[in-house]
């Protein structure tokens, strides 16, 4: 059974840094790009990062560029997403998800950021 | 990152189809075969319920159906349930920033 588990999150002050991190099992971790999508509070979905299966090649929303950075251990069947200089605006439920045919067949049950002061 | 524009609410009664726009740009779905459906009702993770347009993952049933025309994208709920009440997105593959997805459209069934 695929199984995505995100842990990380919390509340942290505007400017402040978080690392999220979402266990994978249940299948071959390093044969999947991996994405992680957020959404606010009342909101629809958002795509933030995607990196593919070797963590060759990742990718970003405009508005995380230079600020998330989405890494993965494939040694570890484990997905991250350093968040740093946190604003106000990144406060979300922020999902991973397996990517497969060019969608994410799986999600995992989401953690809250909460950027305040 | 313009997201793609669906219409924020649809409803219909049981057993009734109802059918939901989801309209991109030829950057995304006006040309590529990448656009996927998400169910998610409230409090809870999304549910892939199409991808490649047209494509059903396992599970889902077969009331549910994809389509695509021109820059617009549509998911038909056939004989709508009660429990397919939720909040529906779209999402496609975009030449410009990867992936994209539109503002979300809520189901309702009277």
């Amino acid at each position: 059974e695929v199984q995505l588990v995100e842990s990380g999150g919390g509340l942290v002050q505007p400017g402040g840094s978080l690392r999220l991190s979402c266990a994978a099992s249940g299948f071959i971790f390093s044969s999947y790009w991996m994405t992680w999508v957020r959404q606010a509070p009342g909101k629809g979905l958002e795509w933030v990062a995607s990196i593919k299966k070797d963590g060759s090649e990742k990718y970003y929303v405009d508005s995380v560029k230079g600020r998330f950075t989405i890494s993965r251990d494939n040694a570890e069947n484990s997905l991250y997403l350093q968040m740093n200089n946190l604003r106000a605006e990144d406060t979300a439920v922020y999902y991973c998800a397996r990517d497969r045919d060019f969608a994410r067949d799986y999600w995992g049950q989401g953690t809250l950021v909460t950027v305040s002061s | 990152q313009s997201a793609l524009t669906q219409p924020p609410s649809v409803s219909g009664s049981p057993g009734q189809s109802v059918t939901i726009s989801c309209t991109g740009t030829s950057s995304d779905v006006g040309s590529y075969n990448r656009v996927s459906w998400y169910q998610q009702p409230p409090g809870t993770a999304p549910k892939l319920m199409i991808y490649e347009v047209t494509n059903r993952p396992s599970g889902v049933p077969d009331r549910f159906s994809g389509s695509k025309s021109g820059n617009t994208a549509s998911l038909t709920i056939s004989g709508l349930q009660a429990e397919d009440e939720a909040y529906y997105y779209c999402s496609s593959y975009s030449s410009s920033t990867l992936v994209v997805f539109g503002g979300g459209t809520k189901v309702t069934v009277l």
